[in-house]
């Protein structure tokens, strides 16, 4: 079996701070999600990637940058972190074109100080 | 965009009891229907999947209702055991078929199971 590898498990970020959040897949899928969770809710959708070098905007863009960079890893960046945003990101992925199970990492709590 | 609609936003039941948790969504070309699972501190891990029509799914214990209809799925417990204690997520999407590999969650449900 595969596994998706989500680096830091814990960030902490100062309020205004650039902040890089990275993600790697060995299920060799072609789809590539981000995802933000924060406490007691739902999944927001960031960006998602159905190849390499593509990026679809989810719902919540807007603050965030994503870079694949290679089949196998998607990053996402917070432009510039705020207080608001302490949450966990999940990163997922799935086979394109078919939309069966979809993967998720362990995730990575963001803390903004 | 697709909007789903999850309740309730936390269950609690006693061990031994049934649970049903309700999604709706708005996109009638949605195709492709999940239920999740996470556990405390873990990620999310698949629970049973459902693909078009009205259509039954049954196992570990959990049987899921799609009514493409009434644009409704439904996930039930059938007898509740302190391992179902978790929180549950619907998830929508509608497939490549439609042009949209986007995938859409519900809020989630946390479920408590009382002894």
């Amino acid at each position: 079996g595969g596994i998706i590898t989500q680096t830091p498990k814990f960030l902490i970020g100062q309020e205004g701070q650039k902040l890089t959040l990275k993600c790697q897949q060995n299920f060799n899928h072609d789809t590539m999600y981000w995802y933000r969770q924060d406490s007691g809710k739902g999944l927001r959708l960031i960006y998602y990637s159905i190849t390499e070098n593509d990026l679809q905007k989810g719902d919540l863009s807007e603050g965030y940058d994503a870079s694949r960079e290679k089949k196998s890893s998607f990053s996402l960046t917070v432009t510039s972190a705020q207080k608001n945003e302490m949450a966990v990101f999940l990163c997922a992925s799935s086979i394109f074109r078919t939309n069966t199970e979809v993967f998720f990492g362990k995730g990575t709590r963001l803390t903004v100080v | 965009g697709e909007q789903v609609e999850q309740r309730p936003p936390h269950l609690s039941v006693r061990e031994g009891d049934s649970a049903v948790i309700t999604c709706t969504y708005t996109d009638p070309n949605s195709y492709y229907f999940f239920w999740y699972k996470q556990e405390p501190g873990a990620s999310l891990q698949l629970l049973m999947k459902v693909f078009s029509s009205t259509e039954i799914n049954e196992g570990q214990g959990f049987t899921v209702l799609l009514n493409k209809k009434d644009k409704r799925l439904s996930l039930n417990l059938t007898a509740a055991h302190p391992g179902d204690s978790a929180a549950y997520f619907c998830a929508v999407s509608g497939g490549a078929n439609y042009g949209n590999e986007k995938i859409t969650f519900g809020a989630g449900t946390k479920l408590t199971i009382k002894p």
